[in-house]
């Protein structure tokens, strides 16, 4: 069973265009990510929810809006797509409230603007 | 604020030879370190974390990785490399801030294994 999941894997589109990804964890975690990460592999958060609560918003501009319907998925919603867009978006989820909890990851979305 | 650098951006070892990848933080409390490997098109999978007790941590596909406060160093290591572990490996520091957790990535080093 995929922990956490992620679709669409890949995603081409024309600049301007809007498009959403979708991220869904079947591990009863609190706590879900988005990371981008660029072509040099540069990982960086985005945003972070619990329980369905913005609680990290790192100055993503503001054509990226994430919504959290329920505890178990975390969307992400971008508006007039840019060329500097194309990256691989991954989800990630967190469960508990140790320190030391890791994250798990899901397989990516490969997003290019065209 | 928290950073990880990770100095080695490729490392070419050859099977069968032993592995270590540098990972220096910055962090003024006591860091919670991660090693996370990314295999080609996949996400990031956890190998180990640190974040108290005995400085040297075991992890999954048997590597290790070792916590040295005075050098602010978490390199991770492995005595014999298989073809299979060839990948993106990412150093990462976490903070707590009220209850939740941010975590910040080193670059990566992309590990190339030769036969």
């Amino acid at each position: 069973d995929t922990a956490v999941s992620q679709t669409p894997k890949y995603l081409v589109t024309q600049m301007g265009n809007d498009k959403s990804i979708k991220c869904e964890q079947n591990l009863g975690h609190d706590t879900m990510y988005w990371y981008k990460q660029d072509s040099k592999k540069f990982l960086k958060i985005m945003f972070s929810y619990n329980n369905k609560e913005l609680i990290i918003n790192e100055t993503v501009p503001n054509r990226f809006s994430p919504k959290s319907p329920d505890k178990a998925h975390l969307n992400l919603h971008i508006n007039s797509l840019e060329l500097g867009d194309s990256a691989v978006y991954f989800c990630a989820s967190r469960g508990g409230s140790g320190r030391a909890n890791e994250q798990f990851f899901g397989p990516g979305t490969r997003l290019t603007v065209l | 604020a928290q950073s990880v650098t990770q100095p080695d951006i490729h490392i070419t070892v050859s099977e069968g030879a032993s592995l270590e990848l540098r990972c220096n933080y910055s962090y003024g409390a006591t860091p919670y370190l991660f090693w996370y490997v990314q295999s080609p098109g996949q996400g990031l999978q956890l190998l180990l974390k640190y974040f108290s007790g005995d400085t040297l941590v075991q992890g999954i596909k048997g590597f290790e990785a070792e916590f040295k406060r005075s050098q602010s160093s978490f390199n991770l290591r492995k005595p014999s490399v298989h073809w299979s572990d060839a990948a993106e490996y990412f150093c990462a520091v976490g903070l707590s801030s009220g209850g939740y957790q941010k975590v910040t990535f080193g670059t990566g080093t992309k590990l190339q294994v030769i036969p």
